[in-house]
Parts: C-alpha cells; sequence; structure tokens
C-alpha cells in the first residue's frame, strides 16, 4: 500500500540554523500539508499546498517558514532560523483531493530537535 | 479561532466493551469530519470520514455527526487493548483546504 515517506526521521540543530524537512507524497496525490505537534500537545495545521502554491496556512506558517516541491516527487518544508520553540515533531500528508474533504495520509514524522 | 474540543481522558473501559468518543466543533461551516489514531511517538492514523448527519459504521467502528449540535462522535465496538491509543477528531474549515485537529482523547483498554 502506498505511504507517504519522510526524512530524516530525527533531526538536531543548532538555534539560527536552517533546516530541511522532506515528504514524498503518496504518487497519485495533489494536496500537500505539513502539520507540527509539539510534545504533549495537538497537531496544528501549518500549511496546504496545491499545484504548486500554497492554497493555506497558518498564523504559525510566518516568513520563517517555506514550502516547495522541487520535483515530481519530493515537498519539502523549510525553517530558515530556527528557535528553541520550533523543537516538535512535523508530518507531512497527503491527500488526492480535497472537495468533500478527502482524508489525509499522514507521513511518520520527522522529529526536530533544536538546542 | 476555530476550535475542536475533546475530553482529554484518559477514558477506560474493559476489553470487549463500547467505548464513547465525543468531539465537538466551533465552525458551522465545516463539511468534513475525520478520526484519527494516534500511538504514543507515531505519526496519526485515519480510522474514519464521515460527511453527513447519521451514522457511519465501518467494522467495530461506527461515526456519529450531528451538524446542528456541531458534534461528532466514534463508537469502538469489542474494544481491544490494541485499540490503546489517542483517538484525533479533525475538523476541515468550510471552504477552506484547512484542518483543525482536536487535543486528544486517551483511551485504555483494559485486559
Amino acid at each position: 500500500e502506498p505511504e507517504v515517506t519522510q526524512t530524516p526521521s530525527h533531526q538536531v540543530t543548532q538555534m539560527g540554523q536552517e533546516v530541511i524537512l522532506r515528504c514524498v507524497p503518496i504518487s497519485n496525490h495533489l494536496y500537500f500539508y505539513w502539520y507540527r505537534q509539539i510534545l504533549g500537545q495537538k497537531v496544528e495545521f501549518l500549511v496546504s499546498f496545491y499545484n504548486n502554491e500554497i492554497s493555506e496556512k497558518s498564523e504559525i506558517f510566518d516568513d520563517q517558514f517555506s514550502v516547495e516541491r522541487p520535483d515530481g516527487s519530493n515537498f519539502t518544508l523549510k525553517i530558515r532560523s530556527t528557535k528553541l520553540e520550533d523543537s516538535a515533531m512535523y508530518f507531512c500528508a497527503s491527500s488526492p483531493v480535497t472537495s468533500g474533504g478527502a482524508p489525509q495520509y499522514f507521513g511518520p514524522g520527522t522529529r526536530l530537535t533544536v538546542l | 479561532q476555530k476550535e475542536v474540543e475533546q475530553n482529554s481522558g484518559p477514558l477506560s473501559v474493559p476489553e470487549g466493551a463500547i467505548a464513547s468518543l465525543n468531539c465537538t466543533y466551533s465552525d458551522r461551516g465545516s463539511q468534513s469530519f475525520f478520526w484519527y489514531r494516534q500511538y504514543s511517538g507515531k505519526s496519526p492514523e485515519l480510522i474514519m470520514s464521515i460527511y453527513s448527519n447519521g451514522d457511519k459504521e465501518d467494522g467495530r467502528f461506527t461515526a456519529q455527526l450531528n451538524k446542528a449540535s456541531q458534534y461528532v462522535s466514534l463508537l469502538i465496538r469489542d474494544s481491544q487493548p490494541s485499540d490503546s491509543a489517542t483517538y484525533l477528531c479533525a475538523v476541515k474549515g468550510g471552504n477552506f483546504n484547512k484542518f483543525y485537529f482536536g487535543s486528544g482523547t486517551k483511551l485504555n483498554v483494559k485486559p
């Protein structure tokens, strides 16, 4: 069964450094998402992406964040200058459609630790 | 701010019993509702989606939606210890491609 994959599984970085989290969505899916989950807290929507552009973003997704689909398979989240409070699990998700609210399928996540 | 509220639990049920999980949401324009299961340290795993008022059954799981009351529930019949996890309610916000999650209800199924 097709799955969303994410790399790396764990990323440790120093405060102020740039990180890129990578995702490979399910191949025939068209809608892509990033979420974060701070330890012990709820899953928070960051951004949705369709047709090579951002369709929605949350208040969390400020100028420090960017997303890109550099080729036909990868979907990346870049954090330009990491802060301690960016430490969280980051989940990528994909969906075949969005009309009618088709469900999203989540990848295994990348645990980001900012020191 | 669109909110999705869940009782954090833990909800403890004996093996074989019915577990009932509830969720309320604030955005009356929401059209799509999802239940996910999340084991500790893992990603959310889709259980069910529901879009229309009423019940939807899938195996041991039944989702119930009441848009007038802005209420979604999940029933798990014949609960198993392997069902012990945190159950997340997610709501798609109206016409927007944006999803809101509740904080989750922790379910413990005791053998």
